[in-house]
């Protein structure tokens, strides 16, 4: 079966500091790649996605680069901000399926 | 209104209690889910439905009993819960089909307490 394995968290990092989220995966099949966002008090929502090997998916300053030698979509912001503080879901589907995957998520905490 | 909206946001009810949550999508997709998300635990899929059909129903108690009446409209029924399905219940829609990606889109959660 499919499965997502994320660090555990909490990560605390001070401001402008550089952030690495590890993530892993396991699939049958091709599959699409995805990092989620939830802020406090919010539902997820979709911060950047990949969709075959060495695409680079970025967004708001985050990047992450489908690596298939290696089964990993680590999550990486060159200098994060007290705003970026929230839970981070690495997550997967496979092509024409319903079904997404997730991570258990790893909440990151920036302090000024 | 835009994406997917979720009422009530927040909700209190007793075991005996009947309940209903409420999700609505206005991004024309052919899926949506619920999930709950409980703390300290992993996202756990409940239910999906795709064209109106329900597709997946994973494990969950018969005390919760999801609708789908067409495709821009889900409901998760609720009656007799316990204080343990106390939780975030997430909504989400997506496209899906062949060689879609299937992103999924998230309302904000209907906040459930059980007393």
């Amino acid at each position: 079966g499919n499965s997502v394995t994320q660090m555990e968290g909490p990560v605390t990092l001070s401001e402008e500091a550089f952030l690495t989220i590890n993530c892993t995966y396991t699939a049958t099949g091709y599959p699409s790649l995805f990092w989620y966002v939830q802020y406090p008090g919010e539902g997820l929502q979709l911060l950047l996605k990949a969709t075959k090997a060495d695409d680079k998916g970025s967004n708001k300053g985050f990047e992450a680069t489908y690596r298939k030698e290696t089964t990993s979509f680590h999550l990486e912001k060159g200098s994060v901000q007290v705003s970026d503080s929230a839970v981070y879901f690495c997550a997967l589907s496979v092509r024409g399926y319903q079904k997404v995957t997730f991570g258990t998520g790893t909440k990151l905490q920036v302090i000024p | 209104e835009t994406g997917v909206t979720q009422t009530p946001r927040h909700l209190v009810m007793g075991m005996t209690n009947k309940k209903s949550l409420k999700c609505e999508q206005h991004l024309g997709h052919n899926a949506m889910y619920w999930y709950k998300q409980s703390a300290k635990k992993p996202l756990e899929l409940m239910f999906v439905y795709s064209l109106e059909e329900r597709v997946e129903n994973n494990s969950v108690p018969s005390r919760f009993s999801p609708e789908c009446p067409n495709s821009s409209h889900l409901f998760l029924h609720l009656h007799t819960l316990q204080p343990e399905d106390s939780a975030l219940y997430l909504c989400a829609s997506s496209q899906v089909g062949t060689g879609l990606t299937g992103e999924l889109f998230f309302g904000e959660g209907s906040r459930l307490t059980v007393l």
